[in-house]
């Protein structure tokens, strides 16, 4: 059964701060993986998806790595500004015939000004 | 700007009350998903459909919860009764599939439900 645990559950940090968010799952057969943000009282969006494929995925300050044998994907957030202040959460989706998503936690992020 | 609406936004209901929650997924896409977060268990998938035919409702418990697709433009999630451990948010998501290939879920806002 896969598991899906994301280290910190919470992280304070400085406005300017490079940071790293960390998500593991316990089974490598994996189709694909997507990192989310959410805003308090507010849905998810989408911010990267990686394939299993692939090993990594960019977009602006964002960039996402996958290890699939290892079973870790990280977050690296550069530059953080406080409106990146909300909870990411990671997913990932099974290989076989049921794709559906299972989820880590979250890490509770606040980068203060 | 296509998103996935939900409505209601909130529901205050008593227990035993039946609820439904609805969901327009975006245009053109042809999966559906019900999530249910609480604090404790985090999101959980309840029930997805594609093409709206449901293909995975292992999550949701039968004996009180119900989805369905009556159109490609409309998803609805049931629960009656509903009891107070219910209470959660519970987001829908709508995503395309490709040629076998599943692409990013979009969510909406979600459905704050209280059960007193």
């Amino acid at each position: 059964k896969q598991e899906v645990t994301q280290i910190p559950a919470a992280l304070s940090v400085p406005e300017g701060e490079n940071l790293v968010l960390n998500c593991s799952f316990t089974d490598s057969a994996i189709y694909n993986l997507q990192w989310f943000r959410q805003d308090p009282g507010k849905g998810l969006t989408s911010l990267l998806l990686i394939q299993s494929s692939q090993r990594e995925q960019t977009s602006g300050r964002l960039n996402a790595s996958l290890d699939k044998s290892s079973g870790r994907s990280t977050l690296y957030i550069a530059a953080s500004q406080p409106g990146d202040s909300a909870t990411y959460l990671c997913a990932v989706s099974g290989a076989g015939n049921n794709r559906k998503l299972i989820w880590g936690l979250g890490t509770s992020l606040a980068v203060n000004p | 700007d296509a998103r996935v609406t939900q409505t209601p936004r909130h529901k205050v209901t008593e227990m035993g009350q039946e609820v439904t929650m609805r969901c327009q997924p975006i245009l053109g896409h042809n999966t559906v998903f019900w999530y249910r977060q609480t604090m404790m268990q985090g999101l959980e998938l309840l029930a997805y459909f594609r093409n709206r035919a449901p293909l995975d409702d292992s999550g949701m418990p039968k004996d009180r919860f119900s989805a369905e697709m009556p159109d490609a433009t409309l998803a609805t999630l049931k629960i009656q009764p509903s009891e107070p451990r219910d209470s959660a948010v519970y987001f829908c998501a709508s995503g395309l599939v490709d040629r076998g290939r599943y692409n990013e879920q979009f969510f909406g806002p979600g459905t704050r439900l209280t059960v007193l």
